[in-house]
């Protein structure tokens, strides 16, 4: 257990559906990444978020929108799904907005099928 | 935003053989982390490099971060299959956190 938990673990949903992805960083940690992960594919970045502010955006589609809560915890909307939607979505969380020399601490990740 | 690629993409190496994963840099980078992912699994932090040249040792891991601070190297000696994953570096940094395309290695027993 890495500390960081993600909710839920699978989804699957139709195209054209709307879906939300809940994190919980590690306690102590302020900042929360959102990664997007295709089949075999890469990490990208989509967006993070520090103490509740949005502090830096990577390649978010208009689609997909998150927050962070007073409690820390944040959520990735995502709407009008697309079958290439479909992907793993990791949640990671550090102390600092930079990352620090502990790095960052990743969740198991949201496995999202859009059918 | 920096674009940071990753050498080489797929790497089989029989077990016992040396492993060598490159992340080369367009920009400065102000440091650079290094993770490694299990298949089925999340990305598991190993190391963070900052100062410029630096090398620092893991156990059978190497990681070296370039005098410019634009590329960083991981090199595993005599692999062992619980080496097999996908090794990503991340360059951080205020703005954006920008992972490498990863390095595939799967260990031939």
């Amino acid at each position: 257990d890495s500390g960081v938990t993600q909710t839920p673990k699978h989804l699957i949903t139709a195209t054209g559906q709307r879906v939300t992805l809940r994190c919980s960083p590690r306690s102590g940690d302020l900042s929360v990444y959102w990664y997007q992960q295709s089949l075999d594919q890469g990490l990208q970045f989509l967006i993070q978020y520090y103490n509740g502010e949005e502090r830096a955006k990577g390649n978010i589609l208009e689609r997909f929108s998150a927050q962070q809560f007073p409690d820390l915890h944040s959520e990735l909307n995502l709407s009008s799904l697309e079958l290439g939607d479909s992907a793993l979505y990791f949640c990671a969380s550090s102390v600092e907005h930079t990352g620090d020399s502990d790095g960052y601490t990743f969740g198991s990740g949201t496995r999202l099928t859009v059918v | 935003g920096q674009q940071v690629m990753q050498i080489p993409q797929y790497q089989h190496v029989q077990e016992g053989e040396d492993f060598t994963t490159y992340c080369n840099s367009s920009t400065t980078l102000s440091n650079i982390q290094w993770y490694k992912q299990r298949p089925g699994g999340h990305p598991v932090f190993l190391i963070q490099l900052v100062k410029s040249g630096e090398v620092k040792k893991q156990k059978r891991l190497t990681f070296q971060f370039g005098e410019a601070k634009k590329n960083s190297s991981l090199h595993i000696t005599a692999t062992q299959t619980t080496d097999v994953g996908t090794y990503f570096c991340l360059s951080g940094g205020y703005q954006k956190v920008t992972f490498g395309t990863g390095t595939k290695l799967q260990v031939i027993p």
